[in-house]
């Protein structure tokens, strides 16, 4: 199975800091990777696919990037709906599997 | 507008069955894989499995946690895809998310999810 690791596992940030979380496949897995944003109770919700494709709806301060088996997902001004939980996804090979989350908390 | 809508979960004893279902509406349903997701307390994402589109073969996958032991299906005419879960476990305790699964630029994503159902298995 491909092991997706997620760092950090938490981080503090304010409101209009630049925010990165980063996700490394334990192989390679092309850009077969996407990002989601769960808040609390709720479903998951696509932010980003393929590794840098923005999901419709999305706002742009939203992106994404890849760098052989590093992935990561970057918040170019965190807004206070942002504070919430990440998640990377690889859909390259079976089982997919998913990162063990990100919690970005206001500082 | 896309909507799924979960059923079917609840309280059941180590061993049972439980049968979920996922209600779609709002787009072709019968165009689409659709995909089960779990997240127990507190805890992270596991995918499940998925039943592809009749048109992609109507095959399906597993993880290897349910492997054996689940089974998903679909009803087109009804627009409803179902997750039999046999043998329960505790470990199985988990909200369970239905979601349709996008194919961009060949790449498979979690695009629409329901709002999930709790399935708790203890005795």
């Amino acid at each position: 199975d491909i092991q997706m690791t997620q760092s950090p596992s938490s981080l503090s940030a304010s409101v209009g800091d630049r925010v990165t979380i980063t996700c490394r496949a334990s192989q390679s897995i092309s850009s077969y990777l996407n990002w989601y944003q769960q808040k609390p109770g709720k479903a998951p919700k696509l932010l980003i696919y393929a590794a840098s494709s923005l999901q419709s709806g999305v706002p742009s301060r939203f992106s994404g990037s890849r760098s052989g088996t590093d992935f990561t997902l970057t918040i170019s001004s965190l807004q206070p709906e942002d504070f919430t939980t990440y998640y990377c996804q690889q859909s390259y090979s079976f089982p997919w599997t998913f990162g063990q989350g990100t919690k970005v908390e206001i500082k | 507008e896309v909507q799924l809508v979960e059923s079917g979960g609840g309280l059941v004893q180590p061993g049972r069955s439980l049968r979920l279902s996922c209600t779609a509406s709002g787009f072709t349903f019968g165009d689409y894989t659709m995909s089960w997701v779990r997240q127990a307390p507190g805890k992270g994402l596991e995918w499940v499995g998925f039943i592809r589109s009749k048109r992609s073969g109507g095959t399906t996958e597993y993880a290897a946690s349910v492997k054996g032991r689940f089974t998903t299906s679909r009803d087109d005419s009804k627009s409803i895809a179902y997750l039999q879960m046999n043998s329960l476990k505790t470990e199985d305790t988990a909200v369970y998310y239905c979601t349709t699964v996008v194919v961009i630029d060949l790449i498979d994503a979690f695009e629409s999810w329901g709002q999930g159902t709790m399935v708790a298995v203890s005795s």
